[in-house]
């Protein structure tokens, strides 16, 4: 089946420092990929919708200048946690949508940030 | 009211015992509906696409009502290895796909 991988899997860092995290499609093309926040004992919130060639789509109360996101080539999406504060610290997970009418959605195995 | 809603959880039951979930969604116009399942510090992962003829996949088996708007998951026989989050989502199309999550229920099997 189709895989998403993500990279890092653990990223720990200092207060003000940004984070970049890379979401791949690995044997298939993503021309939409989604970013999802998570927070301990929280469900999955979406942050953004990645669209390859365009600019993301944010959702409400996500700062855009603050988390970076691009979409450079069918296969890789990035999000960029610009100067990243404890508050930041969550577990980022991006996903991309099968194909289909009943779309699923095959998820990366998730980037815990932990900013110190 | 949220957007997609879930029984409020955490399920503590005997392995063995039979279970339900359900999770109601308020807009009318969506479209695909599917239970993933996730364990602690892991990312989600599909359990079940849900129809409205509804379907079954060896011990789980998942219901579609679009009248009254809820989706359920109903478990058989749990097992140890069925303690986890089940979260409920709903697909909306318009412009542009809207994909919303549940808040999940927590499942616990004891021994």
């Amino acid at each position: 089946g189709a895989v998403v991988s993500q990279h890092p899997s653990w990223v720990i860092c200092k207060s003000g420092t940004s984070v970049k995290i890379e979401c791949r499609s690995l044997d298939f093309q993503a021309t939409t990929m989604f970013w999802y926040r998570q927070f301990p004992k929280q469900s999955l919130m979406l942050m953004a919708t990645s669209n390859e060639g365009s600019k993301a789509t944010y959702e409400q109360g996500v700062e855009k200048d603050k988390f970076l996101i691009n979409h450079a080539s069918l296969t890789l999406s990035t999000l960029t946690v610009t100067s990243a504060h404890p508050e930041d610290s969550s577990f980022y997970i991006c996903s991309a949508p099968g194909e289909g009418l009943q779309e699923t959605q095959y998820f990366g195995p998730g980037t815990r940030l932990l900013v110190l | 009211r949220k957007e997609v809603e879930q029984d409020p959880g955490p399920f503590n039951v005997p392995e063995g015992a039979t279970v339900a979930f359900n999770c109601t969604y308020s807009n009318s116009a969506s479209q695909s509906f599917f239970w993933y399942r996730q364990d602690c510090r892991k990312e989600p992962k599909l359990l079940m696409s849900v129809y409205s003829s509804g379907n079954e996949d060896g011990r789980f088996t998942a219901q579609l009502n679009r009248a009254s708007q809820y989706i359920s998951l109903l478990i058989r026989d749990s097992k140890l290895s069925d303690s986890a989050t089940y979260l409920c989502v709903v697909t909306e199309y318009s412009s542009a796909s809207k994909i919303i999550f549940g808040s999940g229920t927590r499942l616990s099997i004891r021994p």
